[in-house]
């Protein structure tokens, strides 16, 4: 069964040094979200992907984050400076293969620790 | 805006009895509604949707009916498993243009006990 992946699992990073997360869609998805899980809240959407062009980035923070889609395929999600409110789960989701409401299929997560 | 909420955790039940997880939402017009189910170390997983208004979502034994008229989407289960603990999380879609972003609720941690 075919599955997103995501790399790291766990990272631990200390205070204004940078960090990156990956993210492998199911193929043939066209649409790529990374949200952020505080613990012990639901998801949050950062960006969304249609294909290589991001759809809604309104709840990114600009200032630290950048997300890429370069190829319309795998995905890189980068903090610069980590702060410590920025520890929590980052997970990816990927669905398609068009626009449309279709489920939704998440990754493991990188659980990110920032000391 | 968009928003879900959905009862406080957590909640532990013995084995074979009956849940209820209450959600309910706020948005305009006719959302999607979901519920997404996440196992200890693991990712989110869709348990169960409703797309329309008295639609009935059903999987694995859970049902959720999406009700209207009371903004609700409560998950329900007749009889529990030790290996239905996990976390529960309500969800809505709305679409906006090409956006199908899903809002969550808070979450609510299941532990069954045998």
């Amino acid at each position: 069964e075919a599955e997103v992946a995501q790399s790291p699992r766990y990272k631990i990073t200390e205070k204004s040094q940078a960090v990156a997360f990956w993210c492998d869609p199911i193929s043939g998805h066209a649409t790529l979200y990374w949200y952020r899980q505080i613990l012990g809240q639901g998801p949050e959407l950062l960006v969304q992907f249609q294909d290589e062009s991001v759809v809604d980035d309104s709840q990114l923070p600009k200032d630290r984050f950048s997300a890429e889609r370069l190829k319309g395929v795998d995905s890189t999600l980068k903090i610069q400076p980590a702060e410590l409110g920025d520890s929590a789960m980052y997970l990816c989701a990927s669905s398609g293969p068009g626009i449309g409401l279709y489920e939704q299929y998440f990754g493991p997560g990188t659980r990110l620790t920032v000391t | 805006g968009n928003s879900v909420t959905q009862m406080e955790g957590p909640v532990t039940l013995s084995e074979e009895a009956f849940l209820t997880i209450n959600c309910t939402y706020t948005a305009t017009g006719y959302p999607s509604l979901f519920w997404y189910v996440q196992y200890p170390g693991e990712g989110l997983q869709l348990l169960l949707k409703a797309t329309k208004a008295d639609d009935k979502g059903s999987n694995k034994g859970f049902e959720a009916t999406y009700r209207k008229e009371t903004t609700s989407f409560h998950l329900e289960k007749g009889s529990v498993q030790v290996s239905d603990s996990a976390v529960y999380f309500c969800a809505l879609s709305k679409s906006g243009g090409s956006n199908y972003k899903l809002t969550f609720g808070k979450g609510t941690l299941l532990t069954v006990n045998p």
